[in-house]
């Protein structure tokens, strides 16, 4: 039971780049979502999936899009990279039924710097 | 709109003593209060979290939180601190409403445990 799982690790991107954050769970949770981390500025959400199916933006989805790809898999694109860009990325995966009172798991992160 | 607010930057307590970490939250309707710890190069991990029912929760690693509604604050408390709790320690809520499903993140309060 691997929980959260994100690829790439780290990445090295220059402006204008694209690239897509993966991410997989496997214990059949029904929302999954992505998180920034940036010194001083704790998590912030940028976009969720609340079920397969479903995507919603979060408080800072400029430059990102998102695709649930199933029930296990919920990426990140960033279609055209900017040095704002560079943080630290987070997948986190919560419910069996979706609701307000569940914990999330969190993935390992994907450090990505944008020169 | 909900937040969550830690007054603390930095805390650091000496091995054995006991440990605090401060929390408050801003919240239309009830809350639900979660702690979780993240260690260097490591994503987020549950450590508690109040639903309702009792106001004091106890959780992993020998870490317990008192909910206290009408200071809405949910601090986070261990009576002999080591040095491996040691980490950076972020609160979170969420509620029914607009934002149902979406947690909001503290921005982090680092506990440095000295020998």
């Amino acid at each position: 039971n691997a929980g959260v799982t994100q690829t790439p690790k780290f990445q090295v991107l220059k402006t204008g780049q694209s690239m897509t954050l993966q991410c997989a769970q496997d214990m059949n949770h029904n929302s999954m979502y992505w998180y920034r981390q940036d010194p001083g500025m704790g998590l912030r959400l940028i976009y969720y999936s609340a079920s397969e199916g479903t995507t919603d933006k979060g408080e800072v989805p400029n430059g990102y899009n998102v695709s649930r790809l199933n029930k296990r898999e919920f990426s990140l694109r960033l279609e055209s990279a900017a040095p704002s860009q560079t943080s630290v990325y987070f997948c986190a995966s919560s419910g069996l039924a979706g609701g307000l009172t569940d914990t999330q798991y969190f993935g390992p992160g994907t450090r990505l710097t944008v020169l | 709109a909900q937040s969550v607010a830690q007054p603390e930057d930095q805390v650091n307590v000496a091995e054995g003593n006991p440990l605090t970490v401060k929390c408050t939250y801003s919240v239309s309707g009830n809350p639900y209060l979660f702690w979780y710890v993240q260690y260097p190069n490591r994503g987020l991990q549950f450590l508690l979290k109040y639903i309702t029912g009792d106001n004091l929760v106890k959780g992993s690693y020998g870490f317990e939180a008192e909910f206290n509604k009408s200071q809405t604050s949910f601090h986070l408390k261990k009576p002999s601190a080591l040095v491996s709790d040691s980490a950076l320690y972020f609160c979170a809520v969420s509620t029914r409403g607009p934002n149902a499903g979406k947690s909001t993140f503290g921005d982090g309060t680092t506990l440095t445990v000295k020998p």
